[in-house]
């Protein structure tokens, strides 16, 4: 089974752009949650999706947003990008009824 | 305020003896924990879990246990292996019913250095 896919793998912005990452769950799992890290903050929690509906959101300004397909696929964008965006993005997928969420390789992105 | 944390930064340990990486947590209706093991740029790999019904679990050369009433976890590597270098990050998750509306909060990752 395939695992979780993210797109791209690296992004290079600056200040004031947008960007949009996708990730493609794994096969089965419905349930997409975004995930920021950054050096000495460990993994901050973005917002989750489930059946195209954001279920749960952390503590993130309102430039970040996300949304899934009927596919389960999900988009993250981050709209007038600051340096202090510079991180990885993380998505994890799981089924609805379980904990266990399983980690795409992220999306390394850079703002100068 | 870190519901999750993970005190020790880093931890070295020769290769073939045993590594220990601590978890404490605040929230006790934490029901539900796991650890994961991060290599640089890739994401997290699920490596074990533990439900609150429990106080051990154990695959392979990995042991978790839970000490509810101290609220605070651990695991345990052996033997420790040069591959096990990484960052491990312990998380937890509470409320709802299994998997629905629950949200994973994480500690800040432990480095451990496994020397040949």
């Amino acid at each position: 089974k395939a695992g979780v896919t993210q797109t791209p793998r690296y992004l290079i912005k600056t200040r004031g752009q947008q960007v949009t990452l996708s990730c493609s769950p794994i096969s089965g799992h419905r349930s997409v949650s975004w995930y920021q890290q950054t050096p000495g903050q460990g993994l901050q929690f973005l917002f989750e999706y489930f059946s195209e509906t954001q279920r749960n959101k952390g503590n993130f300004p309102g430039r970040f947003s996300g949304r899934q397909f009927s596919n389960s696929r999900s988009e993250m964008n981050v709209s007038t990008l600051e340096l202090g965006d510079s991180a990885l993005y993380l998505c994890a997928s799981r089924r609805r009824s379980q904990e266990t969420q399983y980690f795409g390789p992220g999306t390394r992105l850079l703002v100068l | 305020d870190q519901q999750v944390k993970q005190n020790s930064p880093s931890l070295s340990v020769q290769e073939g003896r045993i590594s220990i990486l601590n978890c404490d947590y605040t929230n006790s209706m934490f029901d539900y924990f796991l650890w994961y093991k991060k290599y640089p740029a890739e994401g997290p790999t699920f490596l074990i879990s533990i439900s609150s019904i429990k106080d051990k679990n154990e695959d392979g050369r990995f042991t978790v246990f839970l000490n509810k009433s101290a609220k605070h976890l651990s695991l345990h590597i052996v033997p420790s292996q040069p591959g096990d270098s990484a960052v491990y990050f312990c998380a937890a998750s509470a409320g709802g019913n299994a998997g629905n509306n629950r949200k994973l909060i994480w500690g800040l990752g432990t480095s451990l250095g496994v020397n040949p």
